[in-house]
């Protein structure tokens, strides 16, 4: 079955750093989307992307679909205390169902 | 506005009795429901998507069911829970290809 990996696992960086989280499928998906988990909370949407090399900016968050739509990133610029969480992507192959990445949990200090 | 409601937010259940979890939205007609779960410190599973009343996608064979009995109502049910049920219980919704919404979660600890 379809399989959505993502790397690192954790990752642990200083205030003001940047970081960045790789997404990759088993599958040519028809569009990613990326997806935020506070510590205790549920997972927040941030973004959808449906082009192949696409590229889009939210402030200091920069997303990226790959040409064969198979890979995605996340990168973080200067992160803050605020970007502390867990990180998912997830694949829609077509089928209207979701299949969630392994996640990278982020932790920023201080 | 949507909005989508889970209840219980926590629950705690002997092994062997039986379960229901309850999703419902409010502020749109004929969403995509899921049904995920979380282990502690891990990624999200997908259990069930429905796509219409009465329509379930079952991903993991196990003990659980889900139904849809209205059209933004989603039920997760057991009949013997299993140790290993034991997890954070997501529901969300979408307009099919567009973002997910998730709703608060229960929490599931069974003992």
């Amino acid at each position: 079955g379809q399989q959505v990996m993502q790397i690192p696992q954790y990752q642990h960086v200083q205030e003001g750093e940047d970081f960045t989280t790789y997404c990759n499928s088993s599958t040519t998906l028809s569009n990613i989307q990326w997806y935020k988990q506070r510590p205790g909370g549920h997972p927040v949407f941030l973004i959808q992307l449906v082009k192949s090399g696409e590229v889009k900016k939210q402030k200091r968050l920069t997303f990226q679909f790959g040409e064969a739509k198979k890979n995605s990133s996340l990168h973080i610029t200067a992160t803050q205390t605020t970007d502390v969480g867990t990180y998912f992507c997830a694949g829609d192959s077509g089928t209207y169902k979701y299949i969630f990445g392994t996640g990278t949990r982020l932790k920023v200090l201080a | 506005s949507q909005t989508i409601h889970q209840w219980p937010a926590t629950l705690v259940q002997p092994v062997g009795s039986p379960l229901s979890l309850e999703c419902t939205v409010e502020g749109t007609s004929n969403p995509n429901l899921y049904w995920y779960r979380q282990a502690a410190g891990r990624g999200l599973q997908l259990l069930f998507y429905s796509v219409g009343i009465g329509q379930i996608s079952s991903e993991v064979p196990q003990n659980l069911s889900a139904s849809r009995p209205q059209d933004r109502q989603f039920i997760l049910s057991s009949k013997k829970l299993l140790l290993s049920d034991s997890g954070f219980y997501l529901c969300a919704w979408s307009v099919p290809r567009y973002e997910q919404y998730f709703g608060p979660g229960t929490r599931l600890t069974v003992t």
